[in-house]
This record gives C-alpha cells, structure tokens and sequence, in this order.
C-alpha cells in the first residue's frame, strides 16, 4: 500500500532558528512529490520535485529529492512568525489518475 | 479568475441528515478531488474524477456519493450524515498529468460538524 510518512509531526522554533522537514515514501511507480504549506485554510502549493538531487528554493525555504532513500527535505532558513502553519507532503503514485497521497503534515510553531 | 470555490463553507447537520457540498472550479481543469482533514491525519482522498461524467472511490468512499454532470462543477453528498463525517472537506482540481508538471489547487474547505 502507498504510504508518505512525515517528520516530525510538530515542532515548536524561535525565530531566526533554520528548521528541517522531513518526507519519506512508499509508492508504486512515483511520479513526483510535492509540498504544500496550510495556514487557516487550504493548502498552497510550494514545490514540485520530479529528479534527485535537484533543489527547488523560494526565499527562505528549499527543497530537495532523493529518490535513492525515497525521501525529501524542506529546509526553511531565518524562520518567521509568518512561516507557522503546517506543512504537508505528498505524492503522485502509480496511474494517470491525479491522485496525491498525503503524509500527516508538521505542524511548526514559530514563537516570536 | 476565481479558482476553486466550495460552498457552504459552514454546515452543522443533525446525525442522518443528507446534504450537498458543491465545488466550482473556472480553470477548464479535467481532474477534481474531493479531501476530508482531520487532526493528524494528513488530507484523505473521499472521490474523484478524471473528467465530466466519470467518477471514482478514492482511499475512504464509504458514506459519501459524488456527481461529475459539468465539467466544472464537482458534488460530494452526504446521504445520511453520521458524527464520524465531522471533518473540513477541500475540494481540488488539476489539469491532466500528460507533461508531469501537475499540481492541485486547494477551494478553502468546508467545516462540517455533524451531532
């Protein structure tokens, strides 16, 4: 069964402090996997990461694939208040059909 | 543009009450998702439909049907309404995969509370 799995679930920061989140899976056929960030409503695309070893960067936030260990990294640098929400990961498996599998999220809490 | 849209975005339903919730999409996407969230849970796949007219069960279907008659348009029913429904519920579209440069679009949910 097709399965994404995140780490850790909750964090609690400073700001100014650089947090790492992590994202691993198990999927038939990957496709590609991306990171979303909700903050009170729906989730707002970040990245899309399709090949290893390639990072994608916005501003502060970064991240990379690794197809060997079936993982990705979210790196967000000089944290903000503004950066809490809860960040989700997800993946497209096997099939034409759309379908995203969702890990649990980590929710991050930015304290001033 | 206005993106995805969901209504209602509030509904408190009494336990087998039946409702609709109605997603819109104006981005001429082919692909529509219905999600429910709940605590640590992540967002799990209810229906979904790869274009107007089809239909299909996602990871948990039971207790919810879904119509597909307008391209735009995507309906999640309720027939009878149990506690275990309380939930938000987003709506998604995408285009189709062809290129693999796809993404979802997220509507801003629906929090269902049923008593």
């Amino acid at each position: 069964e097709d399965k994404v799995v995140q780490s850790p679930l909750s964090l609690v920061v400073h700001e100014g402090d650089t947090v790492t989140l992590n994202c691993s899976y198990e999927v038939t056929n990957f496709r590609s996997l991306l990171w979303y960030k909700q903050e009170k409503k729906a989730p707002t695309f970040l990245f899309m990461l399709t090949s290893s070893g390639i990072e994608k960067k916005s501003g502060r936030l970064s991240s990379i694939l690794d197809k060997k260990e079936l993982s990705s990294i979210l790196n967000i640098t000089a944290t903000q208040t503004g950066d809490s929400a809860i960040y989700l990961c997800a993946v497209h498996g096997s099939g034409n059909t759309g379908k995203l599998i969702f890990g649990q999220g980590t929710t991050l809490q930015v304290k001033p | 543009n206005a993106g995805v849209t969901q209504t209602p975005k509030f509904r408190v339903l009494k336990t087998g009450q039946s409702m609709t919730l109605l997603c819109a999409q104006d981005m001429n996407h082919e692909y529509m998702y219905w999600y429910r969230q709940d605590p640590g849970m992540g967002l799990r796949l209810i229906h979904y439909s790869v274009g107007e007219g089809t239909t299909a069960k996602g990871e948990v279907p039971d207790g919810y049907n879904v119509s597909r008659l307008k391209k735009q348009n995507f309906l999640l029913g309720l027939e009878s309404a149990a506690p275990s429904q309380t939930s938000v519920y987003f709506c998604a579209s995408s285009y189709e995969l062809a290129a693999r440069t796809d993404t979802q679009y997220f509507g801003p949910g629906t929090r269902l509370t049923v008593l």
